[in-house]
């Protein structure tokens, strides 16, 4: 079982409404997760992380973590062409040396 | 603070030949991270440093691979005789030690093995 995983999409929402990108894990210990944009033919760009339970906001952006039902949501609001990416969402593993990433989920704005 | 940057960033070579990739963290990044992403996945870990030391290896990481960052500063990575199943793009990321210390990532090196 791949220890984080995305709902690959791709993900089409009508510019202005709200995104919902979800990711769930297997590992309880599982301290933080980061949220990851990547446009393509580019490498990740950070958007946010969050480390304990309950929402997190950034601007547009709303991180969520449920550590009892192991998922992690990010939830972008008033949604803009620009957000059209494929979002990565990544946990470290092992004392964060590391990341594993979910397969990422592509989403299309639609104006 | 210039980022993360990597040399080449595109890479074509036939297989059977050794390619060698170059990684400059940010400044004063000790942690180096390589990552390999293929198209429609997310990046997979292959190796990270601690300063000079490499710390860990991914099981992914068959022989033909080594990596090096032999001042602590820049990491080179190579690939000797390399495949086509090699073709992905090849990304570096650097950090500060600690806990939830970010991973900023370098453009990437898209090899392409024919």
């Amino acid at each position: 079982q791949k220890e984080v995983e995305q709902n690959s999409g791709p993900l089409s929402v009508p510019e202005g409404a709200i995104a919902s990108l979800n990711c769930t894990y297997s590992d309880r210990g599982s301290q933080s997760f980061f949220w990851y944009r990547q446009y393509s033919g580019k490498s990740p760009e950070l958007i946010m992380f969050i480390y304990s339970n309950g929402d997190k906001e950034d601007g547009r952006f709303t991180a969520q973590l449920n550590k009892a039902s192991q998922y992690v949501s990010l939830l972008i609001r008033d949604s803009q062409p620009s957000d059209s990416a494929t979002y990565l969402c990544a946990g470290p593993q092992e004392g964060n040396e590391k990341l594993t990433f979910g397969t990422g989920t592509r989403l299309t704005i639609i104006p | 603070d210039t980022g993360v940057s990597q040399d080449p960033r595109h890479k074509i070579t036939k297989r059977g030949q050794n390619v060698t990739f170059r990684c400059d963290p940010i400044s004063e990044h000790n942690r180096l991270y390589w990552y390999r992403q293929t198209l429609g996945q997310g990046p997979e870990f292959l190796t990270y440093f601690q300063n000079e030391a490499q710390l860990e290896k991914s099981r992914l990481l068959s022989d033909r691979f080594s990596a090096e960052r032999p001042k602590g500063s820049f990491s080179t990575l190579e690939i000797q005789r390399t495949e086509q199943g090699d073709s992905a793009m090849y990304l570096c990321a650097s950090s500060l030690t600690g806990f939830l210390e970010t991973q900023y990532f370098g453009p990437g090196t898209r090899l392409l093995v024919l």
